[in-house]
Formats: C-alpha cells, sequence, structure tokens
C-alpha cells in the first residue's frame, strides 16, 4: 500500500504559467504534511509546511483538504527556477516522527 | 543559516566491507534521521533518534545498520557489511521537535557498494 501517491508527471509549463500539484494520503491519522522540492542529486529542501486553513508563501498556496485526504500544491507566475521535483510528505502522530515520502511530481518551466 | 553536513560527500565501498556516515545536525535540534534514496526512487525513512536512543526503525533498518551520537555534535550511520542494494544516497535530517515539526535535510552521501 502507498501511503503517499502523486502524479509523476513531468509538467512542462511555459514561464508564467499556473501549475497544480496533487496528492493523495492514505492515512487518515497523518497529522503533518509538507512540501518539498528537490533539484536533480540533490536533497529535499522544505518549501512549505500545509496547514489546515491552507497557506501561501508568496506564489506558493498549499492547501489539506482532511475528507478527501489529499493536498496540493499551487505555483503562480511560474519561474524557470522553480524547475525541480516536487514532494509530497507526511508525518504520522505516533510514529518517530517519520516522514513518508511521495514519489515526487517533476516540473520543467520552459522560456 | 544553520544547515545540516554530512560527510564524506560520495563513498565507494567493495561488497562485505563496514562504512560510516557522518552527519552534523543543526545544533539546537533534538531529533535526528537518517533516510536513503535509491536512484530514480523515492526517499525512504530508516531511523529517527532522539534523547540518545532510537525512536523509530523502518524494516530497511535491519541488524546490519546502527547509529550512534557519539560526542554532542555528530550523528552517524554504520553499514557493518554493505550489500549491493545498499548503494543509495543516505540523507541525515533533523527537526527542533517531534511530532509536527519540518525536518531539515542534509546534502546527503551517495554511497556505491562495488
Amino acid at each position: 500500500r502507498k501511503e503517499v501517491e502523486q502524479d509523476p508527471g513531468p509538467f512542462n509549463v511555459p514561464e508564467g504559467a499556473t501549475v497544480a500539484f496533487n496528492c493523495t494520503y492514505s492515512n487518515s491519522a497523518s497529522q503533518s504534511f509538507f512540501w518539498y522540492r528537490q533539484d536533480c542529486r540533490k536533497e529535499p529542501k522544505l518549501l512549505m509546511s500545509v496547514y489546515s486553513s491552507g497557506n501561501e508563501d508568496g506564489r506558493f498556496t498549499a492547501q489539506l483538504n482532511r475528507a478527501s485526504q489529499y493536498i496540493s500544491l499551487l505555483i503562480r507566475d511560474s519561474k524557470l527556477s522553480d524547475s525541480a521535483t516536487y514532494l509530497c510528505v507526511m508525518g504520522l502522530p505516533y510514529t518517530g516522527n517519520q516522514f513518508y515520502f511521495g514519489t515526487g511530481t517533476s516540473l520543467t518551466v520552459i522560456p | 543559516e544553520p544547515e545540516v553536513t554530512q560527510t564524506p560527500s560520495h563513498q565507494v565501498t567493495q561488497m562485505g566491507q563496514e562504512v560510516i556516515l557522518r552527519c552534523v545536525p543543526i545544533s539546537n535540534h533534538l531529533y535526528f534521521y537518517w533516510y536513503r534514496q535509491i536512484l530514480g526512487q523515492k526517499v525512504e525513512f530508516l531511523v529517527s533518534f532522539y534523547n540518545n536512543e532510537i525512536s523509530e526503525k523502518s524494516e530497511i533498518f535491519d541488524d546490519q545498520f546502527s547509529v550512534e551520537r557519539p560526542d554532542g555534535s555528530n550523528f552517524t550511520l554504520k553499514i557493518r557489511s554493505t550489500k549491493l542494494e545498499d548503494s543509495a544516497m543516505y540523507f541525515c535530517a533533523s527537526s527542533e521537535g517531534g511530532r509536527n515539526y519540518e525536518q531539515y535535510f542534509g546534502p546527503g552521501t551517495r554511497l556505491t557498494v562495488t
């Protein structure tokens, strides 16, 4: 059973476009959710935490829908530097805070 | 900005040899983790460590693996007898708190077992 599922893409979008990624999770006990980005052969870097009320950081908006068990990430006004793999991450409350990672969604922003 | 550091960046070893991967977590963080990522696959949890003991480990983390915090700054992962399938990128991470806290990842050690 996959704990976290993402559409692997790839998503190829022009500069300035808006792009959205979704991620579903299987464990309803999950309490913490995050989006990380990973550049090729580099470490995951925290992009943003995802809160029940939704949160925004500049061009990035993350939302959580507990009823449907999915989280989303919206990127507005895409930049070339947004090209990366976006990882959906979930934490469970009763474990040693281990994170479950999705396989990632690949984004390429084209000039 | 404080960051997690890892050494070496790349380690090549022969099957059956022991390797130690080193990490220096962010200084005021209390929770430490090891993850691995086989090329082309997702990041997988290995172990979490708090208050000088393992708090959780995955089924990947078998008897060949051990972790240690030998002093106030280092956090190490030892693989006793490496196998070909241990070839992967190993990431150390740390967090300020436990549940619901963000984890910050080091740059990784690429382990190649020949």
